[in-house]
């Protein structure tokens, strides 16, 4: 089984200011782990993606999150918002090995304040 | 490299009629997923397909919905009839098919589906 659990539906920042999502998530297997974005009128898309190599992981947009298997934790960062960073964003995992679905977070939309 | 398409974008339908969605997933794809967000709430797996098979329909809600994917490529997503809790955003995502770690997927821009 696995779930994720996303704090805070909303996330207000002012531009410039520090960006943290968190997300904290239960697997029962290793899991790999991903955060989606979702601009508005878009589709998802991948942000990054942890697959049990480096644990601090790098993404798109200045972006990064950083695997905490003690605190069971995927937090997304980013050190300066910009407003076009403003969007809705998913936590995800997906168990390791074979075809599995990913269960996603129930979402953090995030307003960045000029 | 086009990326996974669903048509249409938006669908306004009355209770009772009957929709269907269309997802065609990146070319060379064998995993095609189902997923539904029902407004608030999260996004919630439907059904997987590997090729033209069925892996995985666990999160299909009930039998007014039929899932295909005749000869592998396009899938197609059936609901009859619809209900008023039907009404969300339809996401298709389509992945390689090695089942490992770079078997990223990769959505599509979602099919709004209002039922009144």
């Amino acid at each position: 089984a696995q779930s994720v659990t996303q704090l805070g539906s909303h996330v207000s920042v002012s531009e410039g200011a520090l960006v943290l999502l968190r997300c904290n998530y239960s697997s029962s297997v290793p899991p790999y782990l991903f955060w989606y974005v979702q601009y508005p009128n878009q589709g998802l898309q991948l942000l990054l993606k942890y697959t049990s190599a480096a644990t601090l992981v790098k993404g798109i947009n200045g972006f990064e999150a950083e695997f905490k298997k003690s605190e069971t934790s995927f937090h997304l960062t980013k050190p300066s918002a910009h407003m076009s960073d403003a969007a809705e964003y998913f936590c995800a995992v997906r168990s390791s090995g074979g075809y599995q679905k990913v269960t996603f977070g129930t979402g953090t939309k995030l307003q960045v304040i000029p | 490299e086009a990326g996974v398409t669903q048509f249409p974008s938006h669908s306004v339908i009355e209770k009772g009629q009957t929709v269907t969605l269309r997802c065609d997933p990146i070319s060379g794809h064998d995993n095609l997923y189902w997923y539904r967000r029902v407004m608030g709430k999260e996004i919630k797996f439907l059904l997987h397909f590997v090729k033209e098979s069925k892996q995985d329909e666990s999160g299909m809600p009930n039998n007014r919905f039929l899932a295909e994917r005749t000869g592998g490529t396009y899938s197609t997503l059936k609901v009859q009839p619809a209900e008023l809790e039907d009404s969300g955003v339809y996401f298709c995502a389509s992945s390689p098919g090695t089942g490992g770690a770079t078997d990223t997927q990769y959505f599509g821009p979602g099919t709004r589906l209002t039922v009144l």
